[in-house]
């Protein structure tokens, strides 16, 4: 099983909400990612968690707070967000995200992602 | 800095066999990927291969992978209607593959019956 389930699926909101995208995997992984992708584009970094500490934060804007409550369970916290932060949201998990030498155990396996629309 | 390069279109016939190119920049890549995005959908992982083999083969799919050339390839065989979509290449570099995956843009690939 490979599964990252991300919820929910859609999510309209306006620019002065607050929304939280959940992302959950149930595979013992202890890195979990946030990816940003822009329609055509490749997804681009925003957050990594390894073992349950954040520790990469690709300069993010503030209105974008990750959370990372267990080991299998992430959110992406949203407040007063831009129309240009419509996006597909997609999370990813990998097995071990320390560094050093890559093994097969750093394979990110992704969500089907959260489409975000900021009116 | 690190890229990866791959086209942006590939059109072929049903049953015909597609080859997707991808060319990357970082000597140091260890683990290189091959991802799928159908319509709407997330990234699924089709297949990756370490940087220290030539070949990989899995059903349908054959990766080959050029290092002194830093050249990768997904060929699929006998490629179905299903198989329309995009496909990422992505390489991991440094030490680590901790959040440090290099997309390439994409190559949309069509099936046309």
């Amino acid at each position: 099983d490979t599964e990252v389930t991300q919820t929910p699926k859609h999510l309209v909101m306006g620019m002065t909400n607050k929304k939280s995208l959940k992302c959950e995997q149930h595979m013992g992984h202890r890195a979990m990612y946030w990816y940003k992708q822009k329609a055509k584009k490749p997804p681009e970094l925003m957050f990594v968690y390894s073992y349950e500490k954040l520790s990469i934060n690709e300069s993010v804007p503030s209105r974008f707070s990750p959370e990372c409550p267990n080991s299998s369970l992430l959110n992406l916290h949203l407040h007063a967000l831009q129309p240009e932060d419509s996006a597909l949201y997609l999370c990813a998990s990998s097995q071990d995200g320390g560094t050093g030498w890559p093994l097969a155990k750093n394979i990110q396996y992704f969500g089907a992602g959260t489409r975000l629309s900021v009116l | 800095g690190e890229d990866v390069e791959q086209s942006l279109f590939l059109s072929v016939r049903e049953g015909d066999s597609s080859v997707i190119n991808c060319t990357y920049t970082d000597s140091s890549s260890t683990y290189l990927y091959w991802y799928k995005q159908e319509p709407g959908a997330g990234l699924q992982l089709l297949t990756y291969i370490f940087s220290n083999m030539d070949m990989k083969q899995d059903q349908r799919l054959t990766v080959l992978l050029n290092k002194k050339d830093k050249h990768l390839s997904l060929r699929i065989a006998d490629t179905q209607t299903g198989d329309s979509a995009i496909y990422f290449c992505a390489e991991s570099i440094g030490g680590g593959s901790q959040g440090n995956l290099i997309f390439g843009k994409g190559t949309k690939l069509s099936v046309k019956p």
